[in-house]
């Protein structure tokens, strides 16, 4: 089956951009995660839905990072004002609610600020 | 706060040869551990985990692990390593909320045949 994917897989902006990056989570799955990967270094936890709630966003390094899943499938994250250090890979995460604790994880997408 | 930690940065050895990984942890409480693996141009898969019982927990593609508590490690093991095993390894601790995951730096393996 499909799993989890993610788009744009590569994003290049300008500093003071703004950008959107979605997670199509696999189907069914009703937990999902975003992680924020910076070069040299593993995946840093960012924010957390159970469904269409966000249930954990301590995570979110700034008020400029905003994540939301409306419907309770595709989720968007947000950076607004991109600055260089939001440089990073940007991973999404899904669960079963039966397994929450085995997370399938997506291809990411490099985000390049300028 | 919790924290894990990879000793080892880059790791390289000739295939056949065997594996071991360093992992340590810090929490003091009940803890949930897993080896994530990210092969070259491949998004990261789930190696092997641990909750709880036998502390010796076998994963997929011959890889095994052992949680030893009073040493706060969760070391990952392959008897003989092959070429095929090249990519970045990561050990993750289940945050104490029970739901992120905490990781460590990775670590690199590089098998040569």
């Amino acid at each position: 089956g499909a799993g989890v994917s993610q788009s744009p897989r590569y994003k290049v902006a300008k500093r003071g951009q703004d950008v959107a990056l979605r997670c199509d989570p696999i189907s069914g799955h009703v937990s999902l995660f975003w992680y924020q990967q910076a070069l040299g270094q593993g995946p840093e936890f960012l924010t957390y839905f159970q469904n269409e709630a966000q249930l954990d966003k301590s995570g979110l390094p700034s008020d400029r990072f905003f994540a939301e899943r409306p419907e309770g499938s595709v989720s968007t994250l947000k950076i607004q004002r991109t600055q260089q250090e939001d440089s990073a890979v940007y991973l999404c995460a899904s669960s079963l609610e039966a397994d929450p604790y085995e997370q399938y994880f997506g291809p990411g997408t490099r985000l390049t600020v300028t | 706060a919790q924290s894990v930690s990879q000793h080892n940065h880059h790791v390289i050895l000739s295939e056949a040869a065997s594996l071991e990984l360093g992992c340590n942890y810090s929490y003091g409480g009940t803890v949930n551990l897993f080896w994530y693996v990210q092969y070259p141009g491949q998004h990261l898969q789930l190696l092997l985990k641990y909750f709880s019982g036998d502390p010796l927990v076998k994963g997929i593609k011959g890889f095994e692990a052992e949680f030893i508590k009073s040493k706060f490690s969760f070391n990952l093991r392959k008897p003989s390593v092959q070429w095929s095993d090249t990519a970045e390894y990561f050990c993750a601790l289940l945050h104490q909320a029970g739901t992120a995951l905490i990781f460590g730096k990775g670590t690199t393996l590089s098998v040569s045949s």
